[in-house]
């Protein structure tokens, strides 16, 4: 019964460098997202795909990239991280328009 | 865009008495409104949703949510709190941003059961 798997769990990255999140579900979900959540601000809306192949900026897309590679994947991708990405980024996926589901989330820290 | 409030950061309740975590909405048109609980190092999990119909909702773990239109609230309730109950809650309302549907999530609200 996985749901939403994402990965890695947790990462420390030096400023600069490149990373991808993982993101899987096996719920058949068309819809995919990528939140942040940063404490005291709830979370935040990176990227959304409506279905394989479509992609669109959220509140928050400055400084990452997203891949919808097929009906199940969709990745996050920081091209030069940056100390105010550190975050928690959680993936998640739903049958637009009702309940999101949510990974167990991503600890990212840029130092 | 609609938006939600949780007007408490944190909340204390004892063991075994009931509990009761606020939210208030502002959206155009019918509301969708959940309630999710996140405890530590965890991701989000679904309780509860408001999508039409009776105004008291059941869900998850014991918790029921009351919509209220008239006080534009969504407050979230339990009878009798246990100690793992303590975790942080938020309340979202389905938003269409660009013609897509996504929640916009509450700041959240740290609930502690003392036992």
């Amino acid at each position: 019964n996985a749901g939403v798997t994402q990965t890695p769990k947790f990462q420390v990255l030096k400023t600069g460098q490149s990373m991808t999140l993982q993101c899987a579900q096996d719920m058949n979900h068309n819809s995919m997202y990528w939140y942040r959540q940063d404490p005291g601000m709830g979370l935040r809306l990176i990227y959304y795909s409506a279905s394989e192949g479509t992609t669109d900026k959220g509140e928050v897309p400055n400084g990452y990239n997203v891949s919808r590679l097929n009906k199940r994947e969709f990745s996050l991708r920081l091209e030069s991280a940056a100390p105010s990405q550190t975050s928690v980024y959680f993936c998640a996926s739903s049958e637009a328009p009702y309940t999101i589901y949510f990974g167990e989330g991503s600890w990212l820290t840029v130092v | 865009a609609q938006s939600v409030a949780q007007p408490e950061d944190q909340v204390n309740v004892a063991e075994g008495n009931p509990l009761t975590v606020k939210c208030t909405y502002s959206v155009s048109g019918n509301p969708y409104l959940f309630w999710y609980v996140q405890y530590p190092n965890r991701g989000l999990q679904f309780l509860l949703k408001y999508i039409t119909g009776d105004n008291l909702v059941k869900g998850s773990y014991g918790f029921e949510a009351e919509f209220n239109k008239s006080q534009t609230s969504f407050h979230l309730k339990k009878p009798s709190a246990l100690v793992s109950d303590s975790a942080l809650y938020f309340c979202a309302v389905r938003d269409n941003v660009k013609g897509y549907s996504t929640l916009t999530f509450g700041k959240g609200t740290m609930l502690l059961v003392s036992p």
